[in-house]
């Protein structure tokens, strides 16, 4: 079935250094959302992309969609404590709402 | 607004009991989906409704699970009977368009 890939699972950073988690699909994603969970709670949406391309920012947070549709990435700059969390790629291959496939999701510990 | 409200928040219950977890969506939202979310599985998607019409239930793991949605302002996800392994935290999320906003999720503990 379809699959979308995440990694790293797991990512240690200092607080003030960059992170990055990327997520992979091997079939071409009608768009991909991202999603943030803190420890014990509940996912929260981030950001839907949907343009071949696309580049979006949130403050400290830049999302980026392949070109090819496969492939996307959310980087953070200078972590805060805030940050920590797992955070989830979440790729729609139909463009109906039922076929959002979650990844495994990146794990972020930021030391202060 | 009070966002997806779902209940119970946890539930210990005994291998064979009957397990009823409700959801109550965003109003104006038109799609619900039900998941289970477990350390080595992820988040899976058990089933979604559109418009209180179940669309896709291929992810329930078996006939022990069963879901309804008998109006747009609520949803049930019942377990019988329940096994250790159903143990996990189970998520309703509600949409219109775009993201999905979850609920805060049940805690099930079968023992």
């Amino acid at each position: 079935g379809q699959q979308v890939m995440q990694i790293p699972q797991y990512q240690h950073v200092q607080e003030g250094e960059d992170f990055t988690t990327y997520c992979n699909s091997s079939t071409t994603l009608s768009n991909i959302q991202w999603y943030k969970q803190r420890p014990g709670g509940h996912p929260v949406f981030l950001i839907q992309l949907v343009k071949s391309g696309e580049v979006k920012k949130q403050k400290r947070l830049t999302f980026q969609f392949g070109e090819a549709k496969k492939n996307s990435s959310l980087h953070i700059t200078a972590t805060q404590t805030t940050d920590v969390g797992t955070y989830f790629c979440a790729g729609n291959y139909g463009g109906s709402q039922g076929n959002l496939i979650f990844g495994k999701g990146t794990k972020l510990s930021v030391k202060p | 607004d009070a966002g997806v409200i779902q209940s119970p928040r946890h539930e210990v219950t005994e291998m064979g009991q009957e397990v009823t977890l409700r959801c109550k969506p965003i109003s104006g939202h038109n799609s619900l989906f039900w998941y289970r979310q477990t350390m080595m599985r992820g988040l899976e998607l058990l089933i979604y409704f559109n418009n209180n019409v179940p669309i896709d239930d291929s992810g329930m793991p078996e006939d022990r699970f069963s879901a309804k949605m008998p109006n747009a302002s609520f949803s049930t996800l019942k377990i019988q009977p329940s096994e250790p392994r159903d143990s996990a935290v189970y998520f309703c999320a509600s949409s219109l368009r775009g993201g999905y906003t979850f609920g805060s999720g049940t805690r099930l503990t079968v023992v």
